[in-house]
C-alpha cells in the first residue's frame, strides 16, 4: 500500500510570490493534514479536510490556505511569501477520526 | 488539549533500554497518550498508542499509571538507527472534530555506539 506522497520534495522560492503544495493520502484515507515544522516553533498545525471541507484551522495568517479534492488528494498555497514561512510542510492523512496519522515525507519550501 | 511536558533530551548507548517519560497532568477522560518518531527532513511516525496500563508492540512498549498523569514510552536495546525525536501526544480519540494533532517540543534520543 503506497504511503502519503508530497510533492514537490524541495521548493524554492522568492519573497511575495506563491506557493503550492500537493499531498496524496493514503489509498481510502479521507481525513488530511497540514502542518508546518521549523526549528523555533516546531510542528504546528495548519488545517485539516475530511471529505472536501476544512473541518479545523490551526493559527496561521489567511495567506495560508488549503483544499481537498473529492478523490482526498489535498493542495496547500501560501500567497505573499515571507522569509519566515521557510520550514518543512508536512502532510498527514488518516482513516479515521484518530490520533493515528500517516505522514508523507514533507516539502522543504525555503524562501530567499 | 492536555498539554504534555517531557525531556528535551536523552542520550543512551546501543543496547540499552530506554525509557522516555511524558507528563500530561490535565489529561481528560477520553485522551488517549500516542507517541510518535520522527528522523531529521523526514515526517513523524506512529509508534505506540493506549489509555491506561500497559500496551506493547513490536517496536515499543508504553506504561501508563492508574491516574493516567503521565506515561512512559520504553524502547528496549535501542540502537543507534533509534537515533530521533519522540513526541508523546495527548488526544480524544472519539472526537468528530477531525484529526488536529499537537506537538510539544519532543524528546531528542541520541544513542551512541
Amino acid at each position: 500500500k503506497a504511503g502519503v506522497t508530497q510533492t514537490p520534495r524541495y521548493l524554492i522560492k522568492t519573497r511575495g510570490q506563491q506557493v503550492t503544495l500537493s499531498c496524496s493520502p493514503i489509498s481510502g484515507h479521507r481525513s488530511v493534514s497540514w502542518y508546518q515544522q521549523t526549528p523555533g516553533q516546531g510542528l504546528q498545525f495548519l488545517f485539516e479536510y475530511f471529505s472536501e471541507t476544512q473541518r479545523n484551522k490551526g493559527n496561521f495568517p489567511g495567506r495560508f490556505s488549503g483544499r481537498q479534492f473529492s478523490n482526498s488528494r489535498s493542495e496547500m498555497n501560501v500567497s505573499t511569501l515571507e522569509l519566515g514561512d521557510s520550514a518543512l510542510y508536512l502532510c498527514a492523512s488518516s482513516p479515521r477520526d484518530s490520533t493515528e496519522a500517516f505522514f508523507g515525507q514533507g516539502t522543504r519550501l525555503t524562501v530567499v | 488539549l492536555a498539554k504534555t511536558t517531557q525531556p528535551i533530551s536523552m542520550d543512551s548507548y546501543e543496547g540499552q533500554e530506554v525509557n522516555i517519560t511524558c507528563s500530561h497532568n490535565n489529561i481528560a477522560t477520553n485522551d488517549y497518550i500516542t507517541w510518535y518518531q520522527q528522523f531529521p527532513s523526514q515526517g513523524p511516525r506512529f509508534i505506540i498508542q493506549g489509555y491506561k496500563t500497559k500496551v506493547t508492540n513490536e517496536v515499543a512498549s508504553l506504561f501508563i499509571p492508574a491516574d493516567r498523569k503521565s506515561s512512559t514510552l520504553s524502547l528496549p536495546r535501542v540502537s543507534l538507527s533509534d537515533t530521533a525525536v519522540y513526541y508523546c501526544l495527548v488526544g480524544d480519540m472519539n472526537n468528530n472534530a477531525g484529526n488536529m494533532l499537537t506537538f510539544g517540543g519532543g524528546t531528542r534520543l541520541m544513542v551512541k555506539p
